[in-house]
């Protein structure tokens, strides 16, 4: 079974600060993939960054990073000088081999309970 | 290019009455999911398919919920009938390939009173 647990119910900051969020997920499967995503007080969800269990190679998109470490199963998501635009819930998902009577599919997403982050001016 | 496409965004019913929500998929997108969320259950999947044929419909609370896939465009998700309990807010997603990264609709709000 695949397990994803994000720690932080709440996070506050005021902005300029960096923020780190904290994703542990659990899988026994040697090939997965890991998701971040965010979703704004206007509902939608919005896919921010996908990592393969191959590739542990940290990733930064602007602000943001991630750190991904196989050995703490861990993929932490670090906004540097936050605004408050980026208050949000931030969620972590895991895909990882699913098999049933259909056979085997990489597709079933499974979500963290997510982190509330609000960035105060 | 448009999102993933959901209606409708808004839907108030009363118990008992049959509910149809509708996606649409990204056009060449061949994985589609429909989730629920709730403050109690956080996101859940409900059913995925893939070609149009369920994969998984694991999470389908009861036979209260089916969902079809008649086509590459198109997919529903009905209750019948519904109850207050199956008041959440219902995403739709797709992607292009399994395992790979999930687009979202706007989503769904249910209010079944």
């Amino acid at each position: 079974a695949q397990k994803v647990t994000q720690a932080q119910t709440e996070i506050s900051v005021v902005e300029k600060e960096d923020v780190t969020l904290d994703c542990v997920y659990e899988t026994r499967d040697t090939t997965y993939y890991l998701f971040w995503y965010k979703q704004p007080p206007s509902g939608e969800l919005v896919f921010l960054i996908r990592r393969n269990s191959f590739d542990e190679q940290n990733e930064i998109s602007g602000r943001y990073s991630w750190n991904f470490q196989k050995s703490t199963s861990s993929f932490n998501f670090t906004i540097t000088a936050s605004q408050v635009v980026d208050s949000a819930v931030y969620f972590c998902a895991l895909s990882a081999r699913f098999t049933n009577a259909g056979g085997t599919s990489y597709g079933k997403l499974t979500f963290g309970q997510g982190t509330i982050l609000t960035v105060h001016p | 290019d448009a999102g993933v496409i959901q209606s409708p965004r808004h839907e108030v019913t009363e118990m008992g009455q049959e509910v149809t929500l509708r996606c649409k998929p990204i056009s060449g997108h061949n994985s589609l999911f429909w989730y629920r969320q709730t403050m109690m259950r956080g996101l859940e999947l409900l059913i995925y398919f893939n070609n149009n044929v369920p994969i998984d419909d694991s999470g389908m609370p009861e036979d209260r919920f089916s969902a079809k896939m008649p086509n590459a465009s198109f997919s529903t998700l009905k209750i019948q009938p519904s109850e207050p309990r199956d008041s959440a807010v219902y995403f739709c997603a797709s992607s292009l390939y399994k395992g790979y990264e999930q687009y979202f609709g706007p989503g769904t709000r249910l209010t079944v009173t």
